[in-house]
């Protein structure tokens, strides 16, 4: 069973490039979002959204976008990379309602991302 | 932003001891306590889910507790094994509706030492 899988697992990008990390679910999860892991640092919510259409800001949102036209795929987008977004990013869905989760996040596998 | 506090933030234990370290939250508006468990390179994965005052749940040797009204959960494990060195996260879900409503710990890394 594929589950959550990102794209790519490594990247390294110029200051003030752009570019997109993947992420796709095959269990029909309502709930998908995106998380960074920095050093010292508890997992931060980036962005998340509540099912297709429907997306909101988490944490720490500035320099990130998201659409979310299906169900399956919920894409992070760096507009102009920066190296405050080295980091390693994870996607994750869950089965939840009306927006709130209660049900385990089930997670891809990580994207490293270093910026120059 | 929610304090959601793990201790102690790293562990080193004997194989075939038994270990416990907490997880700290805000004692209002709970709606659910969450254990994962992270592995060096891998994902991060859902041990339990926690939603009730008194809960208590088990998984083989991993076993967890919670106490909604003064916002603290242990994790327990009996008899470590090498296997269970990882990094073990909770994170807490309220119900105020923010946004998204979890918000993690920085984790304790566990080491179980042959």
């Amino acid at each position: 069973n594929a589950g959550v899988t990102q794209t790519p697992k490594f990247q390294v990008l110029k200051t003030g490039q752009s570019m997109t990390l993947q992420c796709a679910q095959d269990m029909n999860h309502e709930y998908m979002s995106w998380y960074r892991q920095d050093p010292g640092m508890g997992l931060r919510l980036i962005h998340y959204s509540v099912g297709a259409g429907i997306t909101d800001q988490g944490e720490v949102p500035n320099g990130y976008n998201v659409s979310r036209s299906t169900t399956e795929d919920f894409p992070l987008r760096l507009l102009s990379a920066a190296p405050s977004q080295t980091s390693v990013y994870f996607c994750a869905s869950s089965s939840r309602t009306s927006g709130r989760a209660g049900g385990e996040l089930f997670f891809g596998e990580g994207s490293r991302l270093t910026v120059l | 932003i929610l304090n959601v506090e793990q201790s102690p933030q790293s562990l080193h234990v004997q194989e075939g001891d038994s270990t416990n370290f907490t997880c700290s939250f805000p004692s209002s508006n709970f709606y659910a306590l969450h254990w994962y468990r992270w592995e060096t390179a891998k994902s991060p994965e859902a041990l339990f889910v926690m939603t009730l005052n008194g809960d208590e749940k088990k998984k083989g040797r991993i076993s967890a507790t919670l106490n909604t009204k003064e916002g603290y959960s242990y994790l327990y494990i009996k008899g470590s094994q090498p296997e269970d060195s990882a990094t073990y996260l909770c994170a807490f879900e309220d119900s105020g509706g923010g946004a998204d409503g979890l918000t993690f710990g920085k984790g304790t890394h566990l080491i179980i030492q042959p």
